[in-house]
């Protein structure tokens, strides 16, 4: 069965400092993933999606980017994170026509 | 533009209440999916419907989707605390190309 791992689950950073987020995908080859940000209390903002390595398609401009180093990983990343990076970010992924699986989340503070 | 549009985006009611959320989209999909969000916690797979008139049911909640008239609806029966959270559609445009609606935060009183 597929699973899809994302981690930290919870991180607090200082404003101006950079920014990991990592994915992993088990059990399927060459998904779509994708990186997504809900602000508090508000729906979900598509960042960036990819549907194959090295492959990145942006929705939305801003300080953050998104690479595809190998077909089952997806990394959301910043140089200097601002305070409006704040917020849950969620990774998902789809191949089989039956909708997005999501990963657990990162709640992410920039302080 | 496509949009997807959920009503109501907030929706209190009380157990052992019936109500109905609605999903319209403006655009021709046969796809739509629900999902629920508890708080502070990630997107959960409701419902897959994947085809006109498609209707699936699970517990206290049914969901139904008319590809013609671009609605999906999800109705609770006689709800129960257990059932508040946040609940999304979300419209599959082609190619696993998804895009969701707002979100509707249900809470479901004593």
């Amino acid at each position: 069965s597929q699973t899809i791992h994302q981690w930290p689950a919870t991180l607090v950073q200082p404003v101006g400092s950079p920014l990991s987020l990592e994915c992993t995908v088990e059990g399927t080859s060459n998904p779509n993933l994708y990186w997504y940000r809900q602000a508090a209390g508000r729906g979900l903002q598509l960042l960036f999606y990819s549907v194959g390595i090295g492959q990145i398609s942006s929705e939305v401009p801003q300080n953050l980017s998104a690479s595809r180093p190998q077909d089952r990983q997806f990394i959301l990343s910043s140089k200097k994170l601002l305070l409006s990076d704040s917020g849950f970010y969620l990774c998902a992924w789809s191949g089989q026509g039956y909708g997005y699986t999501f990963g657990s989340g990162t709640r992410l503070t920039v302080v | 533009e496509l949009k997807v549009e959920q009503n109501p985006l907030f929706l209190s009611m009380q157990e052992g209440k019936n109500y109905t959320i609605y999903c319209n989209y403006s655009t021709t999909s046969d796809r739509l999916y629900w999902y629920r969000q508890d708080p502070g916690k990630s997107l959960e797979s409701l419902f897959v419907l994947l085809s006109n008139g498609a209707v699936k049911q699970e517990g206290r909640l049914m969901a139904s989707l008319d590809t013609k008239a671009r609605l999906s609806t999800l109705h609770i029966t006689a709800a129960v605390h257990d059932l508040s959270a946040t609940y999304f559609c979300a419209v599959d445009l082609n190619n696993n190309d998804m895009r969701f609606g707002a979100g509707t935060r249900l809470t479901v009183k004593p």
